[in-house]
């Protein structure tokens, strides 16, 4: 049972433009998301998180929207720059547990 | 050290043998978890630790997968009698108890179970 969904595997875009990254969840439980971003040989790194009483989080270049009747997060890149390459993951908690559930990734290539 | 140190970076064993995976956390991390990612998969929980003591380790697959942790330090995951299932990158990573609030991953143990 896949809790965490990124339904494309992956994602090209030019440089200067937007990245859109989707991810849908099952689990009404959820009540904090995290983007991470992997890449190769490294280890993920922590992109930015939102929590479920907010809609929207941004940091610099970053922003992440939340739509919870929809089960639907969405990660926004501008402008996009080709070190945003990578692998970028999202995950979920239910408050209180310590682990992650992680979506499969979704490899971003940004073309100059 | 400055990051989650993680040793091997790659293992090939051969099937049926056992393996020991290292993870040295970021000092003064209490918290440590194991995740693995099998090819073209997310991340998958397989145990945390508070501590030397183990509150979830719901992720384990099965009971050929053991781990352990000496007070707040090195953790070890050992997987007995390999399989060829087992093949996957062997995530480290530790926090303070805050936990999942501020991850930090090792680099990963790639092991190839051939």
């Amino acid at each position: 049972d896949q809790q965490v969904k990124q339904n494309s595997p992956s994602l090209s875009v030019q440089e200067g433009r937007i990245s859109i990254l989707n991810c849908d969840y099952t689990n009404s439980m959820f009540d904090y998301f995290l983007w991470y971003k992997k890449y190769p040989a490294e280890g993920p790194t922590f992109l930015i998180s939102i929590s479920s009483i907010k809609d929207k989080n941004e940091d610099g270049r970053f922003t992440v929207f939340l739509n919870k009747s929809a089960k639907h997060l969405s990660l926004h890149i501008v402008p996009s720059q080709p070190g945003d390459s990578a692998v970028y993951f999202c995950a979920a908690s239910v408050q209180g547990a310590q682990k992650l559930v992680f979506g499969q990734g979704t490899r971003l290539t940004i073309n100059p | 050290g400055a990051g989650v140190s993680q040793s091997p970076s790659n293992k090939v064993t051969e099937k049926g043998k056992d393996v020991e995976l290292r993870c040295d956390p970021i000092s003064g991390h209490t918290a440590l978890y194991w995740y693995r990612q099998r090819l073209g998969q997310g991340l998958e929980f397989l145990i945390y630790f508070q501590g030397n003591s183990a509150p979830d380790k719901s992720g384990l697959p099965s009971d050929r997968f053991s781990a352990e942790r000496t007070g707040e330090s090195v953790s070890t995951l050992t997987i007995q009698r390999t399989q060829q299932e087992d093949s996957a990158v062997y995530l480290c990573a530790s926090s303070f108890p805050t936990g999942v609030y501020g991850y930090t991953f090792g680099s990963g143990t790639r092991l190839t179970v051939v």
